[in-house]
């Protein structure tokens, strides 16, 4: 049963740390997405891949949040240095190009920044 | 761009009755369109979509929904409501490479 994981499930952490969250997409899979999902704002698109290549980030606050693909069954996001605003439900997602599109989603990290 | 209007953020109904969740999307070509669901501390996970092949499409744990051109909807349904069905769904249309979601409803189940 193939499936998106990620790690950590939980991370708390003090205002300032850095933080870095890891996904691996199912095997086969050739796009990545990151979203956000709090509680105001709802499921927001942070950033996404397509062969490893980032198309659009541009969900993203730049200044302190970064997204990569080091190969093709890691993702990495990072927060550096985190705020307490980011708190949130982190979640990946990996798909196929073409066709209809769906994605597959990861159980999610929560994060807590203190 | 794509979007899709969720209407009600919360919906209730009693155990057995019928769950009609309504999307309405904006899109000048037939576009995909997904219903996921989220159950707590839980991923989104597909529970249906539709490519063109069929205006009913059948999904998982009994869900259904229908493409309607005329009206743009793509509402969810399911003829009896269980306990187990208490969760957020959302509804979704593609865009590229990419999925724009809707706000999510919620659905309570009373028993």
């Amino acid at each position: 049963d193939a499936r998106v994981t990620q790690t950590p499930r939980h991370k708390v952490t003090e205002m300032g740390q850095e933080v870095t969250m890891r996904c691996q997409p199912i095997l086969g899979h050739n796009t990545v997405f990151w979203y956000r999902q709090t509680m105001m704002q709802g499921l927001e698109l942070l950033a996404y891949f397509r062969n490893r290549a980032p198309l659009d980030d541009s969900g993203m606050p730049k200044d302190r949040f970064s997204a990569e693909m080091p190969d093709a069954t890691l993702a990495t996001l990072k927060i550096q240095p985190s705020e307490p605003r980011d708190s949130a439900v982190y979640f990946c997602a990996s798909g196929l190009d073409g066709g209809p599109g769906e994605q597959y989603f990861g159980p999610g990290t929560r994060l807590t920044v203190t | 761009a794509q979007s899709v209007t969720q209407l009600g953020s919360h919906v209730s109904v009693s155990e057995g009755a019928l769950v009609l969740l309504r999307c309405n999307y904006s899109s000048s070509v037939p576009p995909y369109l997904f219903w996921y669901v989220q159950y707590p501390n839980q991923g989104l996970q597909l529970l249906l979509k539709y490519t063109s092949a069929a205006t009913l499409v059948k999904g998982i744990n009994g869900f259904e929904a229908e493409f309607k051109k005329s009206e743009t909807s793509f509402h969810l349904t399911k003829p009896s409501a269980h306990m187990s069905d208490a969760a957020e769904y959302f509804c979704a249309v593609s865009e590229d490479d990419k999925i724009i979601f809707g706000k999510g409803t919620r659905l309570h189940i009373l028993p």
